[in-house]
């Protein structure tokens, strides 16, 4: 079962415009993971957050935790061609020892 | 350093026959991982490898597929026999430890399709 949900499921805007991406869950955690996949590709680590952070930041993203509402978001600022891709979340539950992934936001800049 | 390593890149099979996946993980990693990522989805862990060691591989369907990682260094994932529910593409990852918070590097994936 997939435990993290994004939403929206696709997301199309202009280039230079702020992308945000909702991620929520059902299970307590230890850490929430976000990937991005560019198509055809495999995924690639962007950012991790810890269950007792609740804003982490990396260049252009910004992540931001709130566990009482056992929901993330990511903010991609100032988007970019380069950013088209789909973004998953991952989490990790307590004592689960592994990621489970939601289903994706696929994100489309155009330029 | 060179990434994860998978072939072939692609598959087409029909349903009932045999299929193999591998994957060599970045140097020194101990940790390796199978995901299936059915079209739409979000990958699913099929199985998890410390070394040579199975960690969970408790979403594998174990009736038609299995894995080794014999020496503790590259993997092999087999379908035996494949269905058509089966196409997907299978992922191979790695990271340097077991920690789940570790970052998991990923190959560019095996695409199947089963007929």
């Amino acid at each position: 079962s997939q435990q993290g949900e994004e939403d929206p499921q696709a997301l199309s805007i202009q280039e230079g415009e702020n992308a945000t991406m909702n991620c929520s869950y059902k299970t307590s955690i230890n850490n929430l993971q976000w990937y991005r996949q560019n198509s055809g590709r495999g995924l690639v680590h962007l950012i991790l957050i810890r269950s007792n952070e609740r804003e982490k930041h990396s260049g252009r993203l910004r992540v931001t935790l709130d566990t009482s509402k056992k929901s993330s978001s990511l903010l991609i600022t100032a988007s970019r061609a380069a950013d088209t891709a789909s973004y998953f979340c991952a989490t990790d539950a307590w004592g689960a020892q592994k990621l489970v992934f939601g289903q994706g936001t696929r994100l489309t800049i155009n330029p | 350093e060179a990434g994860v390593a998978q072939s072939p890149r692609y598959k087409i099979i029909e349903k009932r026959q045999s299929v193999a996946f591998w994957c060599n993980p970045i140097s020194g990693h101990a940790t390796l991982y199978w995901y299936q990522q059915i079209l739409g989805q979000g990958p699913k862990l099929l199985i998890q490898f410390q070394n040579n060691g199975v960690v969970d591989d408790s979403q594998l369907p174990k009736d038609r597929f299995s894995a080794e990682r014999l020496k503790g260094v590259d993997s092999t994932l087999k379908i035996q026999p494949a269905k058509l529910e089966d196409s997907a593409v299978y992922l191979c990852a790695s990271s340097l430890l077991r920690d789940v918070s570790e970052t998991q590097y990923f190959g560019p994936g095996t695409r199947l399709l089963v007929l």
